[in-house]
């Protein structure tokens, strides 16, 4: 099932805060968060694990409600080198050897001066 | 963070001929590597689970004649594009499992 991404694009300038949703009509494992950047493969950013936790490096940071099958990702004073298309991509049910990642639409962040 | 490569990563070939990508993970062993598909400003749509030693998985709609798995060894799973036409013309990108999923740097087919 694939998971929902909200917005579908967000245009900040440079300082600027923005939030990501994914959410899920699963039960989620896990939930990973990637950027791609035009004509590029994804690059791994962080990955949240049942258990409500929340995580972060720099000024990029995630939280999982497990309750509610929803991960949001939080970029603070943004750069311009956050631009990009954020994808969320979650583990269904309770891991193991049936792994794979369902990925959402994809958030299209542009940061400008 | 883990590196996987991919190669080539730009290819343009004529309608009815077999194109092979490669997909390695560079610094990790990685029983199961990914092959997706993704088509401009959309998302990444899996198309087969590749598990070393085994039989790929492929997922629904996803015909296993024209698209060839092979994942021979631990840090190596290869893509086969059986007798191309251009709606198979797009972006291919492998990724292999560690913690997470790393990418390779993807491959951009055209088919003429």
């Amino acid at each position: 099932q694939q998971p929902v991404q909200s917005p579908q694009a967000v245009i900040l300038r440079e300082g600027e805060d923005a939030v990501i949703n994914c959410s899920s009509s699963k039960a989620l494992y896990s939930v990973h968060w990637y950027r791609q950047k035009h004509g590029e493969a994804p690059v791994f950013l962080m990955i949240l694990l049942k258990g409500g936790e929340q995580k972060g490096h720099d000024k990029i940071s995630a939280s999982f409600n497990e309750k509610k099958q929803q991960s949001s990702l939080y970029l603070t004073a943004s750069q311009l080198s956050y631009s990009g298309t954020y994808f969320c991509g979650t583990e269904e049910g309770s891991g193991g050897s049936n792994y794979k990642l369902t990925f959402g639409k994809g958030t299209l962040l542009t940061v400008n001066p | 963070g883990a590196v996987v490569s991919q190669h080539p990563s730009r290819v343009i070939c004529k309608s009815g001929t077999s194109v092979k990508i490669e997909c390695r993970s560079l610094d990790f062993q990685a029983t199961t590597m990914f092959w997706y598909r993704q088509f401009p400003k959309q998302s990444l749509m899996l198309m087969a689970t590749s598990n070393e030693g085994s039989k790929a998985t492929y997922e629904q709609g996803v015909e296993k004649d024209k698209f060839l798995i092979n994942h021979a060894s631990l840090t190596l799973s290869t893509l086969t594009v059986t007798s191309a036409h251009p709606e198979d013309s797009s972006f291919y990108i492998c990724s292999a499992k560690g913690d997470t999923q790393y990418f390779g740097p993807g491959t951009r087919l055209t088919v003429l």
